[in-house]
């Protein structure tokens, strides 16, 4: 079976400031990977997903995520992050070649954009 | 287009009681799935149809169910409430294949008192 591991549960860091969330996975077949973003009393929003070719992955909002085979990493990141992006990010998978959307989900990390 | 709507928003219900929720999938996708968001547990797959068939199922126990409708709406039933099942539901919907995106609704907040 596969699992996803939000390495941090909280990233609190300052406006304009860069940042990186870690997800790391375990599946002994191929995935898919995915970040979802969840804003307060809302449902999720797909930020960026990566299926296969290249390993970095531009998304929504300025995100990129770099896939990395042999750390079975998938780490979200932004060169300078806004208020706005206050909301918690959820890594994900899904197993590849399949016809099914069993997302399997890391717990969050809930990113607070300090002014 | 419209997004994926789900009904009602916001339910109390009390322990024992069974409940019924309800998603709309964007129009044209063919699949829905379900999850159950909690503080401690995260978000879990509780199911998923695909043209009125069930094509996934998570690990919950069997007083969850769920259906599909030819029009690919779809409704969820929780019978015999517990506490634990008080969670944010979140329904998705599809195209069809994995590499789709999927499209979450805003969720229906279920509070078992």
């Amino acid at each position: 079976a596969q699992s996803v591991t939000q390495l941090d549960s909280q990233v609190p860091v300052f406006e304009e400031a860069p940042v990186e969330l870690r997800c790391n996975y375990s599946s002994s077949v191929s995935v898919y990977l995915f970040w979802y973003v969840q804003y307060p009393n809302q449902g999720l929003q797909l930020l960026l997903k990566y299926l296969s070719g290249s390993t970095l992955v531009k998304g929504i909002n300025g995100f990129e995520a770099e896939f990395n085979k042999s750390q079975t990493s998938f780490h979200l990141r932004k060169p300078s992050v806004h208020i706005s992006d206050t909301a918690e990010y959820f890594c994900a998978v899904i197993l590849s070649g399949g016809s099914n959307y069993k997302l399997t989900f890391g717990k969050g990390t809930l990113l607070t954009v300090n002014p | 287009k419209a997004g994926v709507t789900q009904t009602p928003r916001y339910l109390i219900k009390t322990r024992g009681q069974q409940v019924t929720l309800s998603c709309s999938p964007i129009s044209g996708h063919r699949s829905v799935s379900w999850y159950q968001q909690t503080p401690g547990q995260g978000l879990q797959f509780l199911f998923e149809y695909f043209s009125e068939t069930q094509r996934n199922k998570g690990n919950f126990p069997g007083r969850f169910s769920g259906r599909q409708f030819s029009n690919s709406r779809s409704e969820m039933n929780v019978s015999t409430l517990e506490l634990g099942d008080s969670a944010l539901y979140l329904c998705a919907s599809g195209p069809s294949l994995s590499t789709d995106t999927q499209y979450f609704g805003p969720g229906t907040r279920l509070t078992v008192l």
